[in-house]
């Protein structure tokens, strides 16, 4: 299976900064990448789907890129909503995977 | 707008089978090409698929869990549902029903299922 590894694991930001996440597949997987958000207790929430394409009703302040096996997702001037952890996910090779997380807290 | 319905907490014994049905509502599962799956979250494996199924009747199974789990779906009840055999402590986790396409574009509220004695 494809294993994905997120970078950093927690990445310290103060509000309206920039805040710059990475994901590396250990095999190719094309454009089929997926970044989602989490909250405690919530369930993730899609943010970008074909490693660049925002969801629905996702602001602009999130963007992505990559393709292959390096994948990068940036959230310019961070809100007090974007405190969260965010996961890169790979549907391109079943069994499909996820990587292990970036937590973005506040600094 | 469409909605995956989960059922409440569970606790289940070791050994026993674990049975989850996830409600579609808002839409259909026959429509759109959408695969319907399962997706569970613990904190010693972080998120991890289990299975997923399409209208057809198509099913694709974690190789690592697929000797214990069933995926099904009824489409006149617009329904799908899983089933996990033989379970153990290491299938605590909170399990979440999704729709998938390009990436996971919905996710149910998440059951949280225990096992234990």
């Amino acid at each position: 299976e494809i294993v994905m590894t997120q970078s950093p694991a927690t990445l310290s930001v103060s509000p309206g900064e920039r805040a710059t996440l990475s994901c590396r597949a250990s095999q190719t997987v094309s454009i089929k990448l997926a970044w989602y958000q989490q909250k405690p207790g919530q369930a993730p929430r899609p943010l970008i789907y074909d490693a660049s394409t925002r969801a629905t009703d996702i602001p602009a302040r999130f963007s992505a890129s990559g393709s292959g096996t390096e994948f990068t997702l940036t959230i310019s001037s961070l809100q007090s909503e974007d405190f969260a952890i965010y996961y890169c996910h790979q549907y391109n090779n079943w069994p499909y995977t996820f990587g292990q997380g970036s937590k973005l807290e506040i600094k | 707008q469409l909605q995956l319905q989960e059922p409440g907490p569970r606790l289940v014994k070791p050994s026993e089978t674990l049975s989850l049905t996830c409600t579609v509502s808002g839409g259909s599962v026959s429509s759109g090409g959408y695969y319907w799956g399962w997706i569970r979250q613990s904190p010693e494996k972080g998120l991890e698929w289990i299975a997923y199924i399409y209208y057809l009747g198509s099913t694709y199974y974690n190789p690592s869990l697929k000797s214990r789990v069933t995926v099904s779906m009824d489409t006149s009840k617009n329904q799908f549902s899983l089933k996990v055999k033989s379970v153990t402590a290491a299938d605590t986790a909170v399990y979440y029903c999704v729709r998938h396409l390009r990436g996971i574009d919905l996710w149910g509220q998440a059951t949280l299922v225990t096992v234990s004695s």
